[in-house]
């Protein structure tokens, strides 16, 4: 069975600060895919970044980037350069295919993150 | 800009109200499914349809019926609920990769949710 968790329910940051929101894994398998979503209050589930287990290079998407340490079974969120409108609930999650097709996400249980002036 | 769109985006309804949330997508993806979500926890997973197929009930109360009349539309029809189902529930769409080496491709995006209440 797959496991996600995320150790920090809250977290607060300086506006124009870089941030890290932890993530550890659990898995068997060998190929596995992590994806982050960040969910502001009005309740959209917005996709951030996903990782490979096989990608040989952390992703990063713009101001958003990864921190893949597979020995570890860490992926961190890394947010440089904070926002105000980067408020919200972050969610770590992995990814299971499903043998009828489509996935299965696991989700940790989020990271609240506040950007203050 | 989600290409995820669900109606309505808040609904009141009483215990023997009959409704139905909707949800589209227009990504030509072939996977879609239903969550539900408490306030301050994870979506948990109901339901998951690939080419308009049911591949998982995730043990869901009968109350809640899905149905997916095409591969761009997915409903929940919602009968007898209980004030313990008031939740967001999120409606999400992914391509259809094959099991085995994990990717990317297979992302899901989600639409706004629909705010429910049940009185």
């Amino acid at each position: 069975a797959q496991k996600i968790t995320q150790t920090q329910p809250g977290m607060f940051v300086q506006e124009k600060e870089a941030v890290t929101l932890d993530c550890t894994y659990d898995t068997s398998d060998q190929s596995y895919g992590l994806f982050w979503y960040k969910q502001p209050s009005s309740g959209e589930m917005i996709f951030l970044i996903y990782q490979g287990s096989y990608d040989e290079q952390n992703a990063t998407e713009g101001r958003y980037s990864l921190n893949f340490q597979k020995a570890r079974k860490s992926a961190n969120l890394v947010i440089s350069a904070s926002q105000l409108g980067d408020s919200a609930m972050y969610f770590c999650a992995m990814r299971e295919g499903l043998t009828g097709g489509g996935n299965k996400l696991t989700f940790g249980t989020g990271t609240q993150l506040k950007v203050e002036l | 800009d989600t290409e995820v769109t669900q109606t309505p985006k808040h609904l009141v309804m009483g215990m023997t109200n009959k409704k139905s949330l909707k949800c589209e997508q227009h990504m030509g993806h072939r996977a879609m499914y239903w969550y539900k979500q408490k306030a301050k926890k994870p979506p948990e997973l109901m339901f998951v349809y690939s080419y308009e197929k049911l591949s998982i009930n995730e043990s869901v109360p009968s109350r809640f019926s899905p149905e997916c009349p095409n591969s761009s539309l997915l409903n929940l029809h919602l009968h007898a609920l209980q004030p313990e189902d008031s939740a967001l529930y999120l409606c999400a769409s992914s391509q259809v990769f094959p099991s085995g080496r994990a990717s990317g491709v297979d992302t899901q995006y989600f639409g706004p949710g629909t705010r429910l209440t049940v009185l």
